[in-house]
């Protein structure tokens, strides 16, 4: 069964960091691009950034709220991506999915999402 | 940035309606466009990939259509499994955006 696992979330005071972990099964991560989606509570969906694969030089690209603070990394042998998150703001509160990318543009499947709540 | 707008945002339906949302993009967009469904306090599911085609073991009852600028995802019947809040994505140029959503409730 191919499948997301996120974890790492928690309660962070404004300006601090925090690294998101989220651990692939059923499928090889160095195959595909695998990105981050944010939801605020209550509020919509919002992409935070990509990690594109091996093919692809690994390189990443992130929303222009973000850039800057936060860093997408992956360790393909332990099929598992990372979101480090440091400088972080109030408004970074929300669920932190990942997704795999198939085909380059649909996210399918969605981790079950973490929890990052910054305030002091 | 390519700015997604759905419409309604919210709607109210009974089981057995035929439910209609609507995605325009800001810019030409292709095909590029998906949907996904979710669930409260679930992550979103994709529901149709590429405009109009069906994600696999979603029901027919889902179908999609538009390119370019604007497109619609049509619930045949509604059933009571299918009160969630729906989000279309544009995966033509990064930043990747979403719609704002929109919340099918039962009426």
């Amino acid at each position: 069964e191919v499948q997301l696992v996120e974890s790492g979330g928690g309660l962070v005071q404004p300006g601090g960091s925090l690294r998101l972990s989220c651990t692939a099964s059923g499928f090889t991560l160095s195959v595909h691009y695998m990105d981050w989606v944010r939801q605020a509570p209550g509020k919509g969906l919002e992409w935070v950034g990509r990690s594109r694969n091996k093919p692809n030089g690994y390189t990443t690209d992130y929303a222009t709220s973000v850039k800057g603070r936060f860093t997408i990394s992956r360790d393909d042998s332990q099929n598992s991506l990372y979101l480090q998150m440091n400088s972080l703001k109030t408004e970074d509160t929300a669920v932190y999915y990942c997704t795999r990318v198939l085909h380059g543009d649909w996210f399918d499947p969605w981790g079950q999402g973490t929890l990052v709540a910054v305030s002091s | 940035d390519t700015q997604m707008t759905q419409s309604p945002s919210s709607l109210s339906a009974s089981v057995g309606d035929r439910v209609i949302i609507t995605c325009r993009a800001s810019h030409y967009i292709s095909n590029q466009l998906n949907w996904y469904q979710q669930r409260p306090g679930r992550a979103p599911k994709l529901l149709m990939y590429a405009a109009s085609n069906l994600q696999g073991g979603v029901p027919s009852r889902f179908s999609g259509s538009g390119s370019g600028t604007d497109f619609t995802l049509t619930i045949s019947t509604l059933q009571p499994e299918d009160f969630a809040t729906y989000y279309c994505q544009q995966s033509y140029s990064v930043p990747l955006t979403f719609g704002g959503g929109t919340k099918v409730e039962i009426k």
